[in-house]
């Protein structure tokens, strides 16, 4: 079946300006995360949703940073007002149920292909 | 709090070498998950593995293999007669049930695999 896709693989804006991040996830799946990915580091966590709502998003730096799931499928990671400092690789991850109940952080999370993000 | 750390940086092996990638991992908790994602040039994480806290078997799957050890808090990677197309970047991810939702991942080791 069809993984987690993303778009656009690519991203090159300037500072200053408004983007946004498309993550479209496995189907089926009702957990969807964002993350963010710096050269040679590891992925780090941004926001999780379960369904619609946004159940976590704690990882989000700052006011810039926003995310909606409005029908609980498709997501969109918004970023105001750029700064170089956003440039990174945006990943989007889905995993069946997330977290709750008895098996909180339990589900695997399938990653999709990213979006890199350069702002100049 | 919980942390990740994959000491080695980049790793060199000549095809058909065996190679060892190392994790070692820290949480207060006693319900945790831990996972190995793989990450080829082309981006996309690739799920590899995860494994519970009350499950110290180590697996095996193909030329993967896992070793788990609480009492050192690590979960070590080896890929036996190492190939090309193992050439990539690994990641070692910690789960567990006072951070629930995200994953907590390491630096990473970036494999090559000469030929």
């Amino acid at each position: 079946g069809a993984g987690v896709s993303q778009t656009p693989s690519n991203k090159v804006t300037e500072k200053g300006k408004y983007v946004e991040l498309r993550c479209d996830p496995i189907s089926g799946h009702t957990a969807l995360y964002w993350y963010r990915q710096s050269l040679g580091q590891g992925p780090e966590f941004l926001i999780y949703f379960q369904g619609t709502g946004a159940a976590d998003d704690s990882g989000l730096p700052n006011d810039r940073f926003f995310a909606v799931r409005p029908e609980g499928s498709v997501s969109t990671l918004k970023i105001q007002r750029t700064e170089r400092g956003d440039s990174a690789v945006y990943l989007c991850a889905s995993s069946h149920t997330g977290a709750g109940g008895l098996f909180r952080g339990t589900d695997t999370q399938y990653f999709g292909p990213g979006t890199r993000l350069t702002v100049l | 709090a919980q942390k990740v750390t994959q000491a080695q940086t980049e790793i060199s092996v000549v095809e058909k070498e065996d190679v060892t990638l190392d994790c070692v991992y820290e949480t207060r908790d006693t319900t945790y998950y831990l996972f190995w994602y793989k990450q080829p040039p082309s981006g996309e994480l690739v799920f590899l593995i995860r494994r519970n806290s009350f499950d110290e078997q180590n697996e095996i799957s193909g030329r993967y293999s896992w070793n788990f050890q609480k009492s050192t808090s690590s979960f070590n990677f080896t890929i036996t007669a190492s190939q090309v197309v193992d050439s990539a970047v690994y990641f070692c991810a910690l789960s567990d049930v006072d951070t629930g939702n995200q994953f907590y991942f390491g630096t990473g080791t970036s494999l090559t695999v000469i030929p």
